[in-house]
């Protein structure tokens, strides 16, 4: 079964850092572009991040350009995400998503997300 | 990077068609056929419902359909159901390995 479960998620003071992962299960995940999506409680959906099947190409939101950093491990089967310098607009449910077959550009696949809370 | 502009709300009643539409710039929208539409029922994480602007996954019913001009791009649903009420979010690549959301729109079916 095609499945992705993030991890890593929690209460942290604004300032703080924190690192998200999120493990692939049933499909050839260096075949893949992968994203982070965020929502903030009661909001939209926010793209956050996205990074190419080889980590040749890496997208970021303005929102948290310089200040996040994606990044993957093929070998594990694992995306991350690192967050530094948080701040209280940045709580919300972290998703991972999987790009499409041959398309960067599309999420196929969900995970149930993992909450980020910032607030002292 | 300012969000795709969709409608707060929409409804219909069963077996109506209601479209929702998410415009979008020359940068995005309208530079790309790289629109994607997803569902989202309350507490669940969203399901591809539409790509590429007019595709369907397997498995999504083909009483939802997709379709884009200029900067702007729809998606309908036809034959309304009650199990279609839920919130709708349109999505497009911006380009330089980025991708922008719609603001969501809200179908309720009356």
């Amino acid at each position: 079964e095609v499945q992705l479960v993030e991890s890593g998620g929690d209460l942290v003071q604004p300032g703080r850092s924190l690192r998200l992962s999120c493990a692939a299960y049933g499909f050839r995940f260096d075949d893949y572009g992968m994203h982070w999506a965020r929502q903030a409680p009661g909001k939209g959906l926010e793209w956050v991040s996205g990074i190419s099947w080889n980590s040749a190409a890496i997208g970021y939101a303005d929102s948290v350009k310089g200040r996040f950093t994606v990044s993957r491990d093929n070998a594990k089967k694992s995306l991350y995400l690192q967050m530094n310098s948080l701040r209280p607009e940045d709580t919300a449910l972290y998703y991972c998503a999987k790009g499409g077959d041959g398309s960067y550009a599309r999420f196929d696949i969900w995970g149930q997300g993992t909450m980020v809370t910032v607030s002292s | 990077q300012s969000a795709l502009t969709q409608p707060a709300s929409v409804s219909g009643s069963p077996g109506q068609s209601i479209t929702i539409s998410c415009t979008g710039t020359s940068s995005d929208v309208g530079s790309y056929n790289l629109v994607s539409w997803y569902q989202q029922h309350p507490g669940k994480a969203p399901k591809l419902m539409i790509y590429e602007g007019d595709k369907r996954p397997s498995g999504v019913s083909n009483r939802f359909s997709g379709s884009k001009s200029g900067n702007t791009a729809s998606l309908t649903i036809s034959g309304l159901q009650s199990e279609d009420e839920a919130d709708y979010y349109c999505c497009s690549y911006a380009g330089s390995s980025t991708l922008i959301f719609g603001g969501g729109t809200k179908l309720t079916v009356l």
